[in-house]
């Protein structure tokens, strides 16, 4: 299995507080990405990043922000939290080398309840 | 921009009975194309992928998909499903050339195996 740990695994917060989080993976990968998992819609893409500190917003943006200081780590924080956002969140990862490395691996989902 | 569109949001099959999982996609450029598995409370999975070549993919536990340009289509098949079928899966696109190397997903077919 690739090398990737999302934290906290679950987490039930209230509306209108701030929420991180964490995605870190020890496969030295370019790429990192954040989606959300809802029936229906499949995987949305919140944000990526590319790099070390370069990172841009995906389909589903608004609400949320990254931040990404060390290759291993990905950080996506709820500004302030609404119901709307209950959902799975999965980090995935890739490398970037090219069209042989289009594969995605995939941490095992953060389940977030807001109330 | 790309878009993937999952046929069918429910298959049920008995087992070994063969399937067929359909998906369609859209873009204004070449794509890659992948079909991800993913099991009960667990991340994502990849099963086969299309970059270029032969237009027959073959995947792991037996699946196989078939690219087709002219219907812009990429379905899934398995000539005789197990009951350890029964998951979520996925259709993706990849835009060749870029940047980000982002994956956008399809809502997901559920598959379900009966005895």
């Amino acid at each position: 299995d690739a090398g990737i740990t999302q934290s906290p695994r679950h987490k039930v917060t209230e509306t209108g507080t701030p929420v991180t989080l964490r995605c870190h993976q020890t496969e030295n990968h370019r790429y990192m990405y954040w989606y959300r998992q809802d029936p229906g819609h499949g995987l949305r893409l919140i944000h990526y990043s590319y790099g070390v500190k370069d990172t841009d917003k995906g389909e589903v943006s608004d609400g949320y922000s990254v931040s990404r200081s060390k290759t291993e780590d990905f950080l996506l924080t709820l500004e302030s939290a609404t119901s709307s956002q209950t959902s799975v969140y999965f980090c995935a990862i890739r490398g970037g080398g090219g069209s042989t490395d289009t594969e995605a691996f995939f941490g095992q989902g953060t389940r977030l309840t807001v109330v | 921009a790309q878009s993937v569109t999952q046929l069918d949001s429910q298959v049920p099959v008995f087992e070994e009975a063969p399937v067929e999982l359909r998906c369609n996609y859209s873009s204004s450029v070449s794509v890659y194309l992948f079909w991800y598995v993913q099991y009960p409370n667990q991340g994502l999975q990849l099963l086969l992928k299309y970059l270029s070549g032969s237009t027959l993919v073959k995947g792991i536990n037996g699946f196989e998909a078939e690219f087709n340009k002219s219907q812009t289509s990429f379905h899934l098949r398995k000539p005789s499903v197990h009951i350890s079928d029964t998951a979520e899966y996925f259709c993706a696109v990849i835009a060749v050339n870029t940047g980000g190397f982002k994956t956008i997903f399809g809502a997901g077919t559920r598959l379900f195996v009966k005895a």
